[in-house]
């Protein structure tokens, strides 16, 4: 079974700064999917990033990257000039290359201090 | 927008009874996915529906069940329900079954509260 783990309940960041979220995962494959979702207190899951693990070139979606760190097992999100809109519950994923399900972390929730 | 709709928004019901979440997905998409999330299990997975066949099964009760209908919209059926029960429930649709680009997209969710 894959076990996705993010070891920060909360993180907080000044508006226009940047903040990392951790996550880590265990998977004795080679191929597979890492996403990040946010979770806004509307409650709607929004993918923010995708990353194959075959592909060495770190993700970056506008103000979202990652560092991927696939021998660590380690997959990071940085969101970077960060927004007010950027408050929300953030989950990172996993997904093994020909499979269907997501496995997900227990979440961080992202606070941004005006 | 996802395009991904689920009805009803909230759904409060007794202890014992019987509810159907429905699930549309979103046009062109033939996978339809079950996910729980409450605040002991966190997200889970609780079944996989593709172009009408059930594809997987993760940590679904027996109380539960689910299908896909020939249109693609599926309905999960809650029995017996029990407090802990409560919590919201997501569908996710794709266009596949796994591979590249094959993302999921999330439904606003349905949110059931058992009495």
């Amino acid at each position: 079974a894959q076990t996705v783990t993010q070891s920060q309940p909360e993180m907080s960041v000044q508006e226009a700064e940047t903040v990392t979220l951790s996550c880590t995962y265990d998977t004795s494959e080679s191929d597979y999917y890492l996403f990040w979702y946010k979770q806004p207190p509307s409650r709607q899951m929004i993918l923010v990033i995708r990353q194959e693990a075959y592909k060495q070139q770190n993700a970056t979606e506008n103000r979202f990257s990652v560092n991927f760190q696939k021998a660590a097992k380690s997959f990071s999100l940085k969101i970077s000039d960060s927004q007010l809109g950027d408050a929300a519950m953030y989950f990172c994923a996993h997904r093994r290359s020909n499979d269907y399900k997501l496995s997900f972390g227990a979440g961080t929730t992202v606070t941004v201090r005006a | 927008d996802s395009g991904v709709t689920q009805t009803p928004k909230h759904l409060i019901t007794a202890t014992g009874q019987r509810v159907t979440l429905r699930c549309s997905p979103r046009s062109g998409d033939l996978s339809v996915y079950w996910y729980q999330q409450s605040l002991d299990q966190g997200l889970q997975f609780l079944i996989h529906y593709y172009n009408g066949e059930e594809r997987a099964k993760g940590n679904i009760l027996e109380r539960f069940s689910a299908q896909q209908f020939p249109d693609l919209h599926s309905e999960l059926n809650l029995s017996s329900l029990e407090l802990g029960d409560s919590a919201l429930y997501f569908c996710a649709s794709s266009v596949g079954t796994g591979g590249a680009g094959n993302e999921q997209f999330f439904g606003p969710g349905t949110r059931l509260t058992v009495l």
